[in-house]
């Protein structure tokens, strides 16, 4: 069964710093998408991919999915305490059917 | 976007009871579905909620333990039956937006004692 890893598993940096978490698939991506979740709450929409090669942006937040739809990064230039929280990237286990499998979650923490 | 409303947000119940979250969308959605978050793990799908039909349950999910409801195409319920301390985690619901992206709510935090 498809699975999606993240990494790092935790992750503490420095207001300012820029950052980034990976999320990677045993198989292709039919969709891949990125949440934020703050502890113990429900999950913020942050962005969708589907296309090979397509990149987003908002804000100071960028996600990229790579040609072979295996591997998504999620980029945060400038961090700031208002981005610490839970980062999940979820992805359609079977094109359409919208049962969506997550990573485990990398938690990030920014220091003021 | 879509706003998904839960209630009750958070709750502690004892063991053996049962309790019912709600979900509440503000447009009319037509896929819903019910996730679980145990503490410190990711999210697990429980089912799909059918509106005017039984659910859609995934492996490890049954309807006796966790019957839905889905009314209409704004409004679910799932039960959390027999309750074990297990069964604390956080229940979410999400729906597809026509823009093809799944939102969820703010999620309900379940104890069991």
């Amino acid at each position: 069964s498809q699975e999606l890893e993240q990494s790092p598993q935790s992750l503490i940096v420095q207001e300012g710093k820029n950052l980034t978490i990976n999320c990677t698939s045993s198989k292709t991506l039919y969709g891949l998408y990125w949440y934020k979740q703050k502890y113990g709450e429900g999950l913020i929409f942050l962005m969708m991919l589907q296309k090979g090669g397509e990149e987003k942006s908002h804000e100071k937040i960028t996600a990229k999915l790579d040609e072979k739809k295996q591997q998504s990064s999620l980029h945060i230039t400038a961090s700031q305490p208002s981005h610490a929280g839970i980062y999940l990237c979820g992805a359609d286990s079977t094109s359409g059917t919208y049962k969506y499998i997550f990573g485990t979650g990398t938690r990030l923490k920014v220091l003021a | 976007s879509a706003v998904i409303s839960q209630k009750p947000s958070r709750d502690i119940c004892q063991r053996g009871t049962s309790l019912t979250i709600q979900c509440q969308v503000d447009s009319q959605v037509t896929m819903m579905f019910w996730y679980r978050q145990q503490p410190g793990q990711s999210l697990t799908l429980i089912a799909t909620a059918n509106q005017g039909s039984e659910a859609t349950y995934e492996s490890g999910f049954v309807i006796d333990k966790f019957p839905i409801s889905r009314p209409n195409l704004t409004f679910s319920t799932l039960t959390v039956s027999n309750m074990s301390p297990e069964d604390s985690s956080i229940y979410l619901c999400s729906v597809v937006w026509e823009s093809g992206e799944l939102f969820f709510g703010e999620g309900s935090r379940l104890t069991v004692l």
